[in-house]
């Protein structure tokens, strides 16, 4: 079955440190793979995607994230946290099946928190 | 362009009774899919729409349906409401079958009582 997993509930970090959001996948095939935050009282909002090419794939408002299929890993990442950067962070899966169907399995998602 | 608009933003029905939400993809999107939030389930995909034809459906009970206008816009139903239905109904959509990324609205907040 096809999965995604995101270890940790919330990640902690200091406005200006670098920060990581994990994410693990279990897919048959390529996979293809996404970020999305979400803000409270939001929907979802689009971070970056890896389709193909290069691992390192680089998103909006300065996130990016690396790709290993070794590892079967796809974590989020930023230099340089903010503290509007604090929302919730969805990892997702595009499932195989018809071609090019858009159906999404996600993460359980994580919790940034970013502190002054 | 203006982005995915979902109608309406919130409602509270009682058990039993039946709802119908509204989706209205950004302008040239055809592909139009739905997800269920829950604290409880996380995000869990319902279905998925394109020139007015489903191409793919979640696991969930025959009580949700949903359907596409010639227009793209969708609408999702869902009858004889039960409390666990209580959840933010999110619409997704992107221009076609070939594009990779989805755009979603600010989804249905959902209460039953």
């Amino acid at each position: 079955a096809q999965s995604v997993a995101q270890p940790e509930d919330q990640v902690n970090v200091a406005e200006g440190n670098p920060l990581t959001v994990k994410c693990t996948y279990s897919v048959s095939g390529n996979p293809y793979l996404f970020w999305y935050v979400q803000y409270p009282n939001r929907g979802l909002q689009f971070l970056l995607k890896y389709i193909t090419g290069d691992n390192l794939v680089k998103g909006s408002y300065g996130f990016e994230a690396e790709f290993n299929k070794s590892q079967t890993s796809f974590h989020l990442k930023k230099p340089s946290a903010l503290v509007s950067d604090s929302a919730l962070y969805f990892c997702a899966v595009r499932v195989g099946g018809p071609s090019n169907t858009g159906k999404l399995i996600f993460g359980q998602g994580t919790t940034l928190q970013v502190k002054p | 362009k203006a982005g995915v608009t979902q109608t309406p933003r919130y409602l509270i029905k009682t058990r039993g009774q039946q709802v119908t939400l509204s989706c209205s993809p950004i302008s040239g999107h055809r592909s139009v899919s739905w997800y269920q939030q829950t604290p409880g389930q996380g995000l869990q995909f319902l279905f998925e729409y394109f020139s007015e034809t489903q191409r793919n459906k979640g696991n969930f009970p025959g009580r949700f349906s949903g359907r596409q206008f010639s227009n793209s816009r969708s609408e999702m139903n869902v009858s004889t409401l039960e409390l666990g239905d209580s959840a933010l109904y999110l619409c997704a959509s992107r221009p076609g079958t070939v594009a990779y990324e989805q755009y979603f609205g600010p989804g249905t907040r959902l209460t039953v009582t």
